[in-house]
């Protein structure tokens, strides 16, 4: 029972170019997260989905997308990186009341 | 719209020292209340969480919180730390009305430093 799971664990992307990340969770829930945390600025809600097929924005969306074709995994991709992406990324799953983080994905973006 | 204020960004305590770490949120909605704990290069992992009931919630490794509607607070408290408590905290709120499905937000979090 591995929880939530985060692939890659880190990257060096080069500006300009395109990346996805993915969460894979293995506790049947509902909902999944992804955040991003930055020094000084806690973590903030990129996107997060409430069932398979559905997304919505958070409070820091510009120059992300996601998907959740199935209820276990969600992906986010980057487009087109840029240095301002340069973060640790975590990935969460969650009930109504509790959330489960995953191990984070530390992205440089040169 | 909520938000969280973590009134201090660093908390040097000696060991065996009890320690606050405070908490203010802002919101115009009732919320459900967390505090999460990073250790080095690690995820979050949740120390404790307030959803209705007793003010004074109990969590893992010892750590307390007291919810103060009046004042919107829910400091965290230990009264002896450890070594093992160096860490980063965040406090963190979600929308209860919306059945806290629509994601957390966090404070900026506060650095605990225990100092032999």
């Amino acid at each position: 029972n591995a929880g939530v799971t985060q692939t890659p664990k880190f990257r060096v992307l080069k500006t300009g170019q395109s990346m996805t990340l993915l969460c894979a969770q293995d506790m049947n829930h509902e909902y999944m997260y992804w955040y991003r945390q930055d020094p000084g600025m806690g973590l903030r809600l990129i996107h997060y989905s409430v069932g398979e097929g559905t997304t919505a924005k958070g409070e820091v969306p510009d120059g992300y997308n996601v998907s959740r074709l199935k209820k276990q995994n969600f992906l986010l991709g980057l487009e087109s990186a840029a240095p301002s992406q340069t973060s640790v990324y975590f990935c969460a799953t969650g009930i109504t009341d509790t959330q489960y983080f995953g191990p984070g994905t530390r992205l440089t973006v040169l | 719209a909520q938000s969280v204020t973590q009134l201090d960004s660093q908390v040097p305590v000696f060991e065996e020292a009890p320690v606050e770490l405070r908490c203010n949120y802002s919101s115009s909605v009732s919320v459900y209340l967390f505090w999460y704990v990073q250790y080095p290069n690690q995820g979050l992992q949740l120390l404790l969480k307030y959803l209705s009931g007793s003010t004074l919630v109990k969590g893992i490794n010892g750590f307390e919180a007291e919810f103060n509607k009046s004042q919107t607070s829910f400091h965290l408290r230990k009264p002896s730390v450890h070594i093992s408590d160096t860490a980063e905290y965040f406090c963190a709120v979600s929308d209860r009305v919306g059945g806290g499905a629509d994601g957390l937000t966090f404070g900026k979090g506060t650095h605990l430093i225990i100092q032999p």
